[in-house]
Order: structure tokens, then C-alpha cells, then sequence
């Protein structure tokens, strides 16, 4: 147990819909990161978050989203969705960057 | 642009036989560097990680690395493999206040 919960595990939803990813970092952490890795495009950035504020934005859709609550739990919400957003969802956090990252065991999507 | 490159998609070694795995990284100044291991159907865990000094670092698992300036690289080194490290491999970069980059991943294969 990496102490980083995401929930669900896995998820399974059609063309169109709406899904929320949820996180909760590490005791203690921060920052909270989401990540999207699919076969493609290995692991790619998609936002950042500290203590509340967003801090910095990579490679993420408009139809996606992400907020971290006072608690720090985190959640990331995909709406819209298409087949090519089928992809395993990773959330990690960390006290600090250069101290590198802890990750959660990921939410695996199918867009059916 | 900051990047990190694997060369080696996909390695293959006996069980018993030393592992190295190549890191390139392109960063204007001496990044912060780090490997990470994932085995199917988890999360990334971090195996180890260079700031600064030593340029060889000791990670878990009896890995270790070496930063060399003079070829922007950071590979990955174990003398003797087990079964148990089949898994891909990623390297990961930042300059500090930037969110990870990461490599394409090195999928290792152990054979008896």
C-alpha cells in the first residue's frame, strides 16, 4: 500500500457520459498529480494541484477537470467521454517535487 | 524542451545476468532525475532517485544508477536479475519546479 487511495479500480461507461476519478494522497502531501497513461502515449502530465490551487496544467482536454478539496483529496472529472479516452488514470502525491512522487495504483477506464 | 528518452522499448535478459537500462535526459541544467518500476496491473513505485553529489545512487531492490553529464544519461543497473523484475521500467525528469517527465518505459523480460 502505497498510502495513495484512488477509487474506483476500475470503470467501465459508454460514449458520451461523465465519470469523477477520485484520490487521496498520501498523509501529509500537498500536491497531488494526475497522470494518464495509455498504450500510445505513455505517461503523459494532465494537471497539478497544491493545497487547493492549481499550480500547473500539461496535456488536458477542456472536457476534463480537476479540483482538490480542503481535505486534499483530489478528483478528476472526464465528461464527454470518447473511445480514445480509454486509458489507465494514475494519481500520485508528494511534499515536494524534487523528492519525487508516490502513485496510487490507478483507475483503469473503458470507453465502450 | 525538457525530455527524457528510452531507447529500448522492449529487453530481454537470463535470470542471473547483469541489467542496465538507458536513460537520456534534455534539461538546461542538472535535472532531478528518477527511476520507477511498474509491474502489471499496479502502480509506480520509485526505485531511486539523483539530485545532486554521487553520481551513483543506490535504489531498493539491489538496483542502483549513474549519472553521467558528459552523455545526458542516467541508466539503470542491476548485477543480477531475478524473475520477479519483469516489469517496465520508466524514467522521469524534472527541473525542480516542473511536474515529471517521464520516458516511454523499458518493458524488461526475465527468461530461465
Amino acid at each position: 500500500d502505497s498510502g495513495v487511495t484512488q477509487t474506483p479500480k476500475h470503470l467501465i461507461t459508454a460514449t458520451g457520459q461523465r465519470v469523477t476519478l477520485r484520490c487521496s494522497p498520501r498523509s501529509g502531501d500537498l500536491s497531488v498529480y494526475w497522470y494518464q497513461q495509455s498504450l500510445d502515449q505513455g505517461l503523459q502530465f494532465l494537471i497539478q494541484y497544491y493545497n487547493g490551487e492549481e499550480r500547473a496544467k500539461g496535456n488536458i482536454l477542456e472536457r476534463f477537470s480537476a479540483q482538490q478539496f480542503p481535505d486534499l483529496h483530489s478528483e478528476l472529472n472526464l465528461s464527454s467521454l470518447e473511445l480514445g479516452d480509454s486509458a489507465l488514470y494514475f494519481c500520485a502525491s508528494s511534499v515536494g517535487g524534487t523528492y519525487g512522487y508516490t502513485f496510487g495504483s490507478g483507475t483503469r477506464l473503458t470507453v465502450v | 524542451a525538457q525530455s527524457v528518452t528510452q531507447p529500448d522499448i522492449h529487453i530481454t535478459v537470463s535470470e542471473g545476468a547483469s541489467l542496465e537500462l538507458r536513460c537520456n535526459y534534455s534539461y538546461g541544467a542538472t535535472p532531478y532525475l528518477f527511476w520507477y518500476v511498474q509491474s502489471p496491473g499496479q502502480g509506480l513505485q520509485l526505485l531511486l532517485k539523483y539530485f545532486s553529489g554521487d553520481t551513483l545512487v543506490q535504489g531498493i531492490k539491489g538496483f542502483e544508477a549513474e549519472f553521467k553529464r558528459s552523455q545526458s544519461s542516467f541508466n539503470l543497473r542491476k548485477p543480477s536479475v531475478h524473475w520477479s523484475d519483469a516489469a517496465e521500467y520508466f524514467c522521469a525528469g524534472t527541473s525542480g519546479n516542473t511536474p515529471l517527465v517521464f520516458g516511454k518505459g523499458t518493458r524488461l523480460s526475465v527468461i530461465a
